[in-house]
Order: structure tokens, then C-alpha cells, then sequence
């Protein structure tokens, strides 16, 4: 059970911002939005995890809206390199381990 | 730093033989984690470890699967005997302590034929 909803793939142009979706509305006050996504045979790679406040780092932006029950990963300036397997996990930090559902597939076009 | 380190990279053997992954954690990271990949089910965490100590098997599919941590920098994940449903990739990852982002490594492809 991944608590989560996804789209199963989104287009994105390159240059423009990839916006991906998630939907956790059973989500309790503990608990944290994770994302990682996984490039073509390569493992998982960790991109920002957030509780309410919305959250950047040099990767990714991570909007979560004010009840919490869905949230935005935003890549900026997608590149074909940001194509891969997205993964919106939520999870009570320090203790849950991760359970990744099926993700959603991001396609960069040239 | 170099990031998780998984030996081999691909493994070809026959079923019924013995199969041994190995992984070397990012140094100072406390937990570590072995999961498996497949089409069919998708990432799946098998086991993990928090300072060198199992704490959840809970997705060890059976016997035929071991894990060790003998220390902080060393983990294996056995199977014995193989099967050749055992096939997929096999990730290790580490993090900094027990819940808290994890790293994983480039994982290691095992065909069972």
C-alpha cells in the first residue's frame, strides 16, 4: 500500500517546467512526502522530502498545498536527462520504512 | 565520496547454484537496505539494517535469502539455491540513520537460468 496516487506518465518540452502531481489524501500529521525518481537502470535517487512548508533545493521544488492531502514536484528547467520513473512516497520520518508504488513515468521531448 | 558500492554488477549463474551479492555503504551511514526489482512487482524492500543490526526481514520472500552486516562498511544478501524466479535487480542502499533519506547503489542485475 503506497498511500499515494500518481499519474501513470506525464509529457514534458525541454526547457520548460515539469510539473508532477501527487495525491496522498489520507496522509496523517506525522507523516512526511518524499520524492525520488529513477533514471533508466540506474537505482532510485533521492530528490526532497517535505512535511507542510514547501520546499527547494538545488534539484527540485516541493509544493504542498495547506491540507496536505496532495502535493507538486516541480523540476524547473527539465532537461532529457530528468527523464525517468518519478516516485512521491509518504512516510513518518525516522521510522516507516519506504514502500514505492509504481510511479509516475516522465518523458522529456526534445 | 564514492556512493554505495555493489559487487558484481551482473550475475549469470544456474539454478540451484549459490549467489552472493555484496555491498559497501556510504561511509557514516548507519542503516542499509537491500531491495529487488522486477517488472512484475516493482521495487521491493527485502530487508534492512540499522548500526549493523537487522531490525525488519519482513520482505525476505523465504528461506533461500540470508542477509549479513558483519560490520558498519560490509553487507551481503545470499541466495541458496537460486531459482530462476529469483532473477531481477537487486539494490543496496544506505542512509544516514534508520528512516531518513536513503542512497541506493547502481544494483546488481542476477539472471537465473
Amino acid at each position: 500500500d503506497a498511500k499515494t496516487t500518481q499519474p501513470p506518465s506525464m509529457d514534458c518540452a525541454e526547457g520548460r517546467a515539469a510539473n508532477l502531481p501527487c495525491n496522498h489524501s489520507t496522509i496523517s500529521g506525522n507523516e512526511y512526502v518524499y520524492w525520488y525518481r529513477q533514471i533508466h537502470s540506474q537505482g532510485p535517487q533521492y530528490i526532497i522530502h517535505g512535511l507542510k512548508n514547501n520546499e527547494t533545493n538545488e534539484m527540485a521544488s516541493l509544493i504542498i498545498t495547506e491540507d496536505r492531502k496532495s502535493s507538486t514536484l516541480i523540476l524547473p528547467h527539465a532537461t532529457l536527462r530528468d527523464t525517468a520513473v518519478y516516485y512521491c512516497i509518504v512516510r513518518v520520518r525516522f521510522r516507516d520504512k519506504i514502500i514505492f508504488g509504481k510511479g509516475t513515468r516522465l518523458h522529456i521531448l526534445p | 565520496d564514492a556512493g554505495v558500492i555493489q559487487s558484481p554488477r551482473h550475475e549469470v549463474t544456474e539454478m540451484g547454484q549459490e549467489v552472493t551479492l555484496r555491498c559497501k555503504p556510504i561511509s557514516g551511514h548507519n542503516s542499509l537496505f537491500w531491495y529487488r526489482q522486477t517488472m512484475m512487482r516493482g521495487l521491493e524492500l527485502l530487508i534492512y539494517f540499522n548500526n549493523n543490526v537487522p531490525i525488519d526481514d519482513s520482505g525476505m520472500p523465504e528461506d533461500r535469502f540470508s542477509a549479513k552486516m558483519p560490520n558498519a562498511s560490509f553487507s551481503t544478501l545470499k541466495i541458496q539455491p537460486s531459482e530462476p524466479r529469483d532473477s531481477a535487480v537487486y539494490f543496496c542502499a544506505s542512509g544516514p540513520s534508520s528512516g531518513q533519506e536513503q542512497y541506493f547503489g547502481p544494483g546488481t542485475r542476477l539472471t537465473v537460468t
